[in-house]
């Protein structure tokens, strides 16, 4: 299995900074025949399920505020929030898909 | 956008199935493949399983095969996720989600929590 690590397990941010949230999976998840990276990114909220924000490593979902940006290939990914706002605060989760899918460990972001 | 109804609350004994159903309604996204995750409590997302709705075909975590299953009605377009042998470690919220990365599209139900305890 892909094993995914994420860091920090915990941030705390100031309203209206930025915050950064990595990831780091055991083997590529760039498939060159798509010139593509097999990574999602998730928020999940306390008491509600899990929402996608990001696939393909970089690619917003329709809706998701643009202060949420995602970059990185290969091995190293980071998912960037802009300008945090109070309702940012949530769990959130890289997920590789290149192969049968595996969660990173989470990233609790509190302000 | 597709609408996923999961079947409610489950208390189990160790050693025990449990059968967990997921009603799917509305217009689910082409390209979707449905997903099974679980959360135990205070913990991370644990990917569990997938089924392609074209084919019908499923593919499992490794610590889930044999012990997992996943199937449909598509009668009545409902999802199925099985557990045998049921082990405390098993208590969590499970979750069943559409998901279409190709679109970045998602939809959930609102999960399942299954307790087992003697």
């Amino acid at each position: 299995d892909i094993v995914m690590t994420q860091s920090p397990d915990s941030l705390t941010v100031s309203l209206g900074e930025r915050a950064t949230i990595n990831c780091k999976s055991s083997q590529s998840l760039f498939f060159s025949s798509n010139n593509r990276d097999y990574l999602a990114w998730y928020q999940q909220k306390p008491g509600q399920p899990p929402k996608l924000l990001i696939s393909w490593a970089s690619t917003r979902k329709s809706g998701v505020p643009d202060r949420f940006t995602a970059s990185g290939s290969g091995t190293d990914f980071t998912l960037t929030i802009s300008g945090l706002q109070a309702e940012d605060v949530a769990v959130y989760y890289c997920q590789q898909y290149y192969t049968t899918p595996t969660f990173g460990q989470g990233t609790k972001l509190e302000i | 956008q597709a609408q996923l109804l999961q079947s409610g609350a489950e208390v189990k004994k160790p050693g025990a199935s449990v059968k967990v159903s997921c009603k799917t309604s509305g217009d689910p996204v082409t390209g979707y493949f449905f997903h099974w995750m679980r959360q135990a409590p205070g913990r991370g997302l644990e990917w569990m399983a997938w089924l392609n709705p074209n084919t019908g075909g499923t593919t499992y975590a490794k610590k889930f095969e044999g012990r997992v299953t996943v199937t449909r009605d598509t009668s009545t377009n409902t999802l199925f996720l099985e557990i045998s042998s049921l082990t405390s470690d098993d208590t969590a919220m499970y979750y069943c989600a559409g998901v279409d990365f190709w679109s970045a599209s998602d939809d959930w139900g609102q999960g399942t929590l299954v307790t087992v305890s003697s």
